[in-house]
């Protein structure tokens, strides 16, 4: 079974602070994505990754930054973090190319709440 | 408009109906769609994906895709209160990256 681990499940950050978010996918998925999910709002990309060190922005980058240095680890990282960016995050994975079948997997989703 | 439209309910179905879930889409181009399921604090977990016009089947769960008019649903017979749920339409855009409806809540009640 495709591994997806977010190794941050519950987070309190204070305004200003720096965060990061670490996600690892087993499956050597080429391609990793960061969402966040708000009431109301669905899921909405922040950024993804199709190869190791390539990055594109997603619909809400703004605050946003990541890095992906190793082909399994994909981190997303907040440089000073506000209220609003207080979330449930989810990371994910899947190949590089679409059709049928090929689908994304959801790491379980970590809850960040900034004071 | 919004790429996938998809009316955020709740829906609220006794236990042993049919629940019938639509998103409509703008992409005229989207070949495939896929049909997660959200329980409340979890992750989505896909359930169906259909990639051609007409149905398809899995147990309890029917996907419909009708490419003329970009709309696509999700049929889940004998409902039970375990469907209960936040169901969420994708389709790949780019990369492979999956842009979400915004997600129906369906409440099974017995």
């Amino acid at each position: 079974d495709v591994k997806v681990t977010q190794s941050s499940r519950y987070l309190v950050k204070r305004t200003g602070e720096k965060v990061f978010l670490e996600c690892v996918q087993d499956m050597d998925h080429e391609n990793m994505f960061w969402y966040r999910q708000d009431p109301g709002l669905g899921l909405r990309l922040i950024y993804f990754s199709y190869d190791v060190k390539m990055k594109e922005k997603g619909d809400i980058p703004e605050g946003y930054s990541v890095s992906r240095e190793k082909k399994e680890r994909f981190s997303l990282i907040l440089e000073s973090a506000s209220t609003n960016q207080t979330s449930m995050y989810l990371c994910a994975s899947s190949l590089r190319h679409g059709g049928a079948g090929n689908t994304i997997y959801f790491g379980e989703g970590s809850w960040l709440t900034v004071v | 408009q919004k790429e996938v439209e998809q009316n955020s309910g709740p829906l609220s179905v006794p236990e042993g109906a049919i629940a019938s879930l639509n998103c409509t889409y703008s992409d005229r181009g989207s070949q495939s769609f896929f049909w997660y399921r959200q329980y409340s604090g979890k992750s989505p977990e896909l359930i169906m994906f259909i990639y051609s016009n007409g149905d398809k089947e899995d147990g309890r769960f029917t996907a419909q895709l009708n490419k003329a008019s970009q709309y696509v649903s999700l049929l889940i017979r004998d409902s039970q209160p375990s469907d209960s749920a936040t169901y969420l339409c994708a389709h790949p855009g780019g990369y492979n990256k999956l842009i979400f409806g915004a997600g129906t809540r369906l409440a099974v009640h017995p």
